[in-house]
């Protein structure tokens, strides 16, 4: 059974881009949450979908927006790339009733 | 606001203990939870607590929570080289899919 699966793996980016990152997620899960993990930090939430929503939302500007599908797939989208925004986003799968986080391996974004 | 702080570093040798720290601020806390992260690897869920238990043991893990304190403590007991990882703690004011606040997460390295 496939857990979660994030594509790329790895990315270079130059700053004023756009990146597309995506997250398929574990088999039986409905709800999706990216998190950005700087490097030497902790993963820091960006939002969460549901039944194509969004329903939580971190600290992060509108330059960062996501998208769910009907079979529950989710992508991160960043827009005006930064320097800054060099991280691993990682996404996480679950039910949505009840706990049961699955993270996946990330995608390493680097902005030059 | 939400706060988790913990030590950057601890090193131990192979077969003693360790005592990996966590503070946290949002008395709201209502679960803390301990995960591990190997390099090139996501998130992997080790244990958690709820916030009106003491203490949660399992196998040769055992959590120690000081809700006064604010205070939540991992003991790995009998630590081998394969424990070598970057342990965080982390927050969630309920179960399920609240978002999960992490702290900046302490490295164990295991010293042969």
């Amino acid at each position: 059974d496939a857990g979660v699966t994030q594509s790329p793996t790895h990315l270079i980016k130059t700053r004023g881009q756009q990146v597309t990152l995506r997250c398929s997620p574990k088999s039986g899960h409905d709800t999706v949450s990216w998190y950005q993990q700087a490097l030497g930090q902790g993963p820091q939430f960006i939002f969460q979908y549901y039944e194509e929503e969004e329903r939580q939302r971190g600290n992060f500007p509108d330059r960062f927006s996501g998208h769910q599908f009907p079979n529950y797939s989710s992508e991160l989208n960043v827009n005006a790339l930064l320097l800054g925004d060099s991280a691993l986003y990682l996404c996480a799968s679950s039910p949505w009733d009840s706990y049961g986080y699955t993270f996946g391996s990330g995608t390493r974004l680097t902005v030059v | 606001g939400e706060d988790v702080e913990q030590s950057l570093f601890l090193s131990v040798r192979e077969g003693d203990s360790s005592v990996i720290n966590c503070t946290y601020t949002d008395s709201s806390s209502t679960y803390l939870y301990w995960y591990k992260q190997e390099p090139g690897a996501g998130l992997q869920l080790l244990t958690y607590i709820f916030s009106n238990m003491d203490m949660k043991q399992d196998q040769r893990l055992t959590v120690l929570l000081n809700k006064k304190d604010k205070h939540l403590s991992l003991r790995i007991a009998d630590t081998q080289t394969g424990d070598s990882a970057i342990y965080f703690c982390a927050e969630s004011r309920d179960f399920g899919n609240e978002k999960l606040t992490f702290g900046t997460g302490t490295r164990l390295t295991i010293i042969p």
